[in-house]
């Protein structure tokens, strides 16, 4: 299958300050993107899905200016937690596919971010 | 919005037993996929088997089958042959234009 990557794997940040997790697809052209967060030993929670040169759609809850996700090419989206506090710890999942809902979503290995 | 309802937190087999993971989801679109993922202790998601909806073959990747029950909004995972590398979470997924859902989780315990 098609490979995604995540950078960072591990983050820590202090309060306050915004951090961004890169999210790429190395080996075909992602025209959607999605992010996700798991807390531990839970589900994954969709934030936001973004295609490619458009604006993202969040989900219900999720706040739009703390959580700003750029997709500004077919290989990579960009998650920026902005003012992180340590209720934003947790685990962040980016997966990549083709415009459709046929198309299979290929997931990138998450990333941990711990706000201190 | 859809739901995904996995009512089974945990599930334990025995090697090369057979073990059936449950999901139920509510949905009022037609038009629509359903998956089973394997998250391993590496957080790695991976697509086991997926479904769709307007098939009424239930889908098979080796040891892995499901059963789909369109009517009754159920997609169970049957592990045959079961193996230690088989432990993990499994979650159960729905897929549609406008949603992308998630079920609680399933931890399955393999034991030699």
């Amino acid at each position: 299958g098609a490979v995604v990557s995540q950078h960072p794997s591990w983050v820590i940040c202090k309060s306050g300050t915004s951090v961004k997790i890169e999210c790429r697809s190395l080996d075909f052209q992602a025209t959607t993107m999605f992010w996700y967060r798991q807390f531990p030993k839970q589900s994954l929670m969709l934030m936001a899905t973004s295609n490619e040169g458009s604006k993202a759609t969040y989900e219900q809850g999720v706040e739009k200016d703390k959580f700003l996700i750029n997709h500004a090419s077919l290989t990579l989206s960009t998650l920026t937690v902005t003012s992180a506090h340590p209720e934003d710890s947790s685990f962040y999942i980016c997966s990549a596919s083709l415009a459709g809902v046929r198309y299979e979503q290929y997931f990138g290995p998450g990333t941990r971010l711990t706000v201190t | 919005a859809q739901t995904v309802t996995q009512s089974q937190p945990e599930m334990s087999v025995q090697e090369a037993e057979t073990v059936t993971l449950s999901c139920t989801y509510d949905t009022s679109e037609s038009d629509y996929y359903l998956f089973w993922y394997k998250q391993p202790p590496s957080r790695q998601m991976i697509l086991v088997i997926r479904q769709e909806a307007y098939k009424q073959q239930n889908a098979t990747e080796n040891r892995f089958s499901v059963n789909f029950q369109k009517a009754a909004k159920s997609f169970s995972l049957k592990i045959s042959d079961s193996q230690l590398g088989d432990a993990a979470m499994y979650f159960c997924a729905y897929r549609s234009a406008s949603d992308m859902r998630f079920g609680a989780g399933t931890r399955l315990t393999v034991k030699p």
